[in-house]
């Protein structure tokens, strides 16, 4: 069964440090997505992306982060500049979306990349 | 804005008892409904979800859940608990309107005692 797969699975960096996050999203799906979740919290949106640029992002992704497909199968999450409170599990995922009308559907989740800054 | 509540934060039950977890949801219009399960150091894998239609929906694993508009929630259920369940679940919604952020709940925890 095809599954989103993302590496590393552990990144440790020191605070100010720029971090890219890798993710190969499921092939035939049109929607990508980085959520995080720290420690004993929720799991929040960042970021969706779709055609080649953002559609939707949420108060956390400011400008210290973007996010690119360089090839056609990788999605990828940069830090700029990374902070203590970046530290937190980061999930990629993706969707097919290819209904017109339907403006929601499954979201595949990967792993996930624990992010530890120091 | 969209809100989801799961309000019991761990859960204990017996191998072989039944369970169930609680939804509720704040939206506007009828929203899309998720359930997933986050085993301990591994992502999110979906195990129902509601779009439309009947408000009983079937999931992977034994699982089902009930959508009821009337009390803005989206239970999930299980008849007999295997020890394997234990878990971390997440209720989550998404919204309609070209919005496809889902909005996830804090968790419920859920132990399995032998």
């Amino acid at each position: 069964e095809p599954e989103v797969t993302q590496t590393p699975s552990h990144q440790v960096t020191q605070m100010g440090q720029e971090v890219i996050l890798r993710c190969v999203p499921i092939s035939n799906h049109l929607y990508f997505y980085w959520y995080r979740q720290i420690l004993g919290q929720k799991v929040e949106f960042l970021v969706s992306f779709y055609n080649n640029e953002i559609s939707e992002k949420s108060e956390i992704f400011d400008d210290q982060f973007s996010v690119e497909r360089p090839d056609g199968s990788n999605f990828t999450l940069k830090i700029r500049s990374t902070k203590l409170e970046d530290s937190a599990m980061y999930f990629c995922a993706s969707s097919v979306s290819e209904l017109a009308d339907q403006s929601v559907d499954e979201q595949y989740f990967g792993p996930g990349t624990r992010l530890t800054v120091t | 804005a969209q809100s989801v509540t799961q309000p019991d934060i761990h859960i204990t039950v017996s191998e072989g008892a039944s369970l169930e977890l609680r939804c509720n949801y704040s939206y506007g219009a009828t929203p899309y409904l998720f359930w997933y399960v986050q085993s301990p150091g591994q992502g999110l894998q979906l195990l129902l979800k509601y779009f439309s239609g009947d408000t009983l929906v079937q999931g992977i694993k034994g699982f089902e859940a009930e959508f009821k508009r009337s009390q803005s929630s989206f239970n999930l259920r299980k008849p007999s608990v295997h020890w394997s369940d234990a878990a971390e679940y997440f209720c989550a919604v998404g919204a309609v309107g070209g919005r496809r952020a889902l909005t996830f709940g804090s968790g419920t925890r859920l132990q399995v005692q032998p």
